[in-house]
């Protein structure tokens, strides 16, 4: 069975351009987390999918953020635009349950 | 809020000698995660721990849970170099779905 896939596994852009990381979850996994860590920070939450569906978005920093995930399968998650503050590792986790979260590798992102 | 505190957040051993990493929080938590991350790579799931007095062991390592004292401690037994990463603690809060909040993470090397 393919773990959670990330992409791409490091992204290099400049202050106010756009970048869109990539999230497949592991097959038949309806619930779908995006996580933070911020360079010597924990690593923080940033929203939850069931499906296709926003179940909590409490932990989106600002409305640059834009996380989708069509038709319940893989999400995007799209800075637009990026600050310097943005950068740092985003994972992706995917569950079937509330229990085990199964993380993919993660996206750097360094923003220059 | 809930928070998740470690420590040490910096853990340098020698080989075959033992040590503990705690992780405190703050409110009143479902479940406990411990994590290994290592370098570049996705977090690992070592132990869930659901209620007050359990405690798990795999080879090396013994995680344990106190709910009353909201305290859980990673014990590391005649540590091998092959232990070294960083280690996540990471708790479920009450009605959050799953959500994780992460403590800061302790980064253990284990030394000959």
């Amino acid at each position: 069975e393919a773990g959670v896939t990330q992409f791409p596994s490091h992204s290099v852009i400049e202050k106010g351009q756009t970048v869109t990381l990539r999230c497949d979850p592991i097959s038949g996994h309806d619930n779908l987390y995006w996580y933070r860590r911020v360079m010597g920070k924990e690593i923080k939450f940033l929203l939850h999918f069931v499906k296709e569906s926003k179940q909590d978005e409490s932990g989106m920093p600002n409305n640059r953020f834009l996380a989708e995930r069509t038709g319940g399968t893989y999400s995007t998650l799209k800075v637009q635009p990026a600050e310097l503050e943005d950068s740092g590792v985003y994972f992706c986790a995917s569950s079937k349950d509330f229990y085990e979260q199964y993380f993919g590798p993660g996206t750097r992102l360094t923003v220059t | 809020e809930l928070k998740v505190e470690q420590n040490p957040l910096f853990l340098s051993m020698q080989e075959e000698k033992n040590y503990t990493i705690y992780c405190n929080y703050s409110t009143t938590s479902d479940r406990l995660y411990w994590y290994r991350q290592d370098p570049g790579k996705s977090l690992e799931s070592l132990f869930v721990l659901l209620s007050n007095g359990a405690v798990k062991q795999e080879g090396r390592l013994m995680a344990s849970l106190d709910t009353k004292a909201r305290l859980s401690t990673l014990h590391i037994t005649a540590a091998v170099h092959d232990l070294s990463a960083t280690y996540f603690c990471a708790v479920v809060g009450g009605t959050s779905y799953g959500k994780l909040t992460f403590g800061q993470g302790t980064i253990l090397t284990v030394h000959p």
